[in-house]
């Protein structure tokens, strides 16, 4: 069955310097979520979308902003990194529809950005 | 606010044994799911588990089960003829119900979980 897919799955940026991650949902969800997760941490929830549309936000830096295509994929706009963004990203899709396979969220294998 | 707590930092077991993961959680609602996630060593987050709330059966996947608790809102794992490839962080996860739309999970911080051969 397909996953949700995310590009880049590593990156390497200097302070400063801005990074964009990618998220594919699996087919036919139509939410998508990111979260953050620091070494030896639980998964920090960022923001949300359903349908094209911001749903929530958690602990998301200004300096973070997202957004969800006509297609339903995702992207994470990271910009002004700091040593401290240096995280594991998860992007995660669900059907929110209120269908039968709904209420379930599946997560990528992740993006690892390292900022120097 | 929803909470959700995971009391055991670290557990190790030997091969084959049975494993008891615990979760306590804080929440008004009365219509939620509860989720049991495994991160291996590769660190990619795995679904094992899942449970709504309105169901009063446990949820069983395999070697994989549960016992719900609700108005004790607790929600523990158990892991039967443990596997090494079991060997890995299992955190708890709480969310609400809607009909549609977004509602983020909320997880517990992590129990840290090692199979012996």
């Amino acid at each position: 069955a397909a996953g949700v897919i995310q590009s880049p799955r590593h990156l390497i940026k200097e302070k400063r310097e801005t990074a964009t991650l990618k998220c594919y949902p699996i087919p036919r969800h139509d939410t998508v979520y990111w979260y953050q997760q620091g070494p030896g941490q639980d998964p920090q929830f960022l923001i949300s979308f359903y349908e094209k549309m911001q749903s929530d936000k958690g602990s998301i830096p200004d300096r973070f902003s997202a957004q969800q295509f006509s297609d339903y994929h995702s992207e994470l706009n990271m910009s002004s990194l700091e040593l401290g963004d240096s995280a594991l990203y998860f992007c995660a899709s669900e059907d929110g529809t209120g269908s039968l396979t709904g209420n379930t969220i599946y997560f990528g294998e992740g993006s690892w950005l390292t900022v120097v | 606010a929803q909470t959700v707590t995971q009391s055991q930092p670290e557990m190790s077991v030997q091969e084959a044994e049975t494993v008891t993961l615990s979760c306590t959680y804080d929440t008004s609602e009365n219509n939620y799911y509860l989720f049991w996630y495994k991160q291996p060593p590769s660190r990619q987050m795995i679904l094992v588990i899942r449970q709504e709330a309105y169901k009063q059966q446990n949820a069983t996947e395999n070697r994989f089960s549960v016992n719900f608790q609700k108005a004790a809102k607790s929600f523990s794992l158990k892991i039967s003829d443990s596997q090494l490839g079991d060997t890995a962080m299992y955190f708890c996860a709480f969310m609400n119900f809607i009909i549609q739309g977004a509602q983020k999970l909320v997880f517990g911080q992590g129990t840290r979980l090692t199979i012996n051969p």
